[in-house]
């Protein structure tokens, strides 16, 4: 399986400012995914991001609140813009394996006060 | 509407116990079930079962998957404290993972 790693671990930040995360994966892939865990919740994909073409965004994301680069095949970021507390989340990217599954980075705990 | 349900929500056992944990799934264009443990943030791989009544063993841990019955179970015989997480259930569809919301497992020493 693929090594992710994942910029920053964690993260407190002010309502109404950005942050911007980071994931790097050892190994070319195509798909990279953007999941939040929000407090006591599964998991839920907000996009999915393939190098050189937009990302497509799940029901209820949209781009402005987290735009995400994928400039090249092993790396993505993901923004969340104009944070607000109800951003207070675990952020997780992933990769596809060989097959169905996939294979998920560290994380970034984003707590927004 | 594509959902994953898991029960127990959360489960307390002692150590050597044996525990059975549930998924239950309606997904349009099925393609696989996986098990994820969530120890602190990063979900890690535990299984993927995409055919009925095929058993996936590791060690102390087993899966099986019912297609019939949208159903599948996660085993794991004599818990150790090291097996306190949350597991998660996931189905991969036709383009996305859909998660449950996990089994919180405690084991007590």
């Amino acid at each position: 399986s693929a090594v992710i790693s994942q910029k920053p671990s964690r993260d407190i930040c002010q309502r109404g400012t950005s942050l911007t995360i980071q994931c790097q994966v050892d190994s070319q892939v195509t798909m990279m995914f953007w999941y939040r865990q929000q407090p006591g919740q599964s998991l839920t994909l907000i996009a999915t991001a393939n190098q050189g073409s937009e990302a497509t965004y799940e029901s209820g994301f949209v781009i402005d609140k987290f735009p995400i680069s994928r400039p090249n095949l092993t790396f993505s970021t993901l923004t969340v813009s104009n944070m607000s507390p109800e951003d207070s989340s675990i952020y997780l990217c992933s990769v596809t394996g060989g097959s169905y599954e996939q294979y998920f980075g560290p994380g970034t705990r984003l707590t927004v006060t | 509407e594509d959902k994953v349900v898991q029960s127990p929500l959360s489960l307390v056992v002692h150590e050597g116990d044996t525990v059975t944990l549930n998924c239950s799934y309606e997904v349009t264009n099925f393609r696989s079930l996986l098990w994820y443990k969530q120890e602190k943030k990063a979900p890690t791989f535990l299984f993927m079962l995409t055919s009925s009544g095929i058993e996936k063993k590791s060690g102390r841990l087993s899966s099986i998957l019912d297609k019939k019955e949208l159903f599948s179970i996660l085993n794991i015989t004599a818990t150790q404290t090291g097996d306190s997480a949350i597991y998660l259930c996931a189905v991969s569809g036709a383009n996305n993972l859909f998660f449950g919301t996990g089994t919180r497992l405690t084991v007590i020493p």
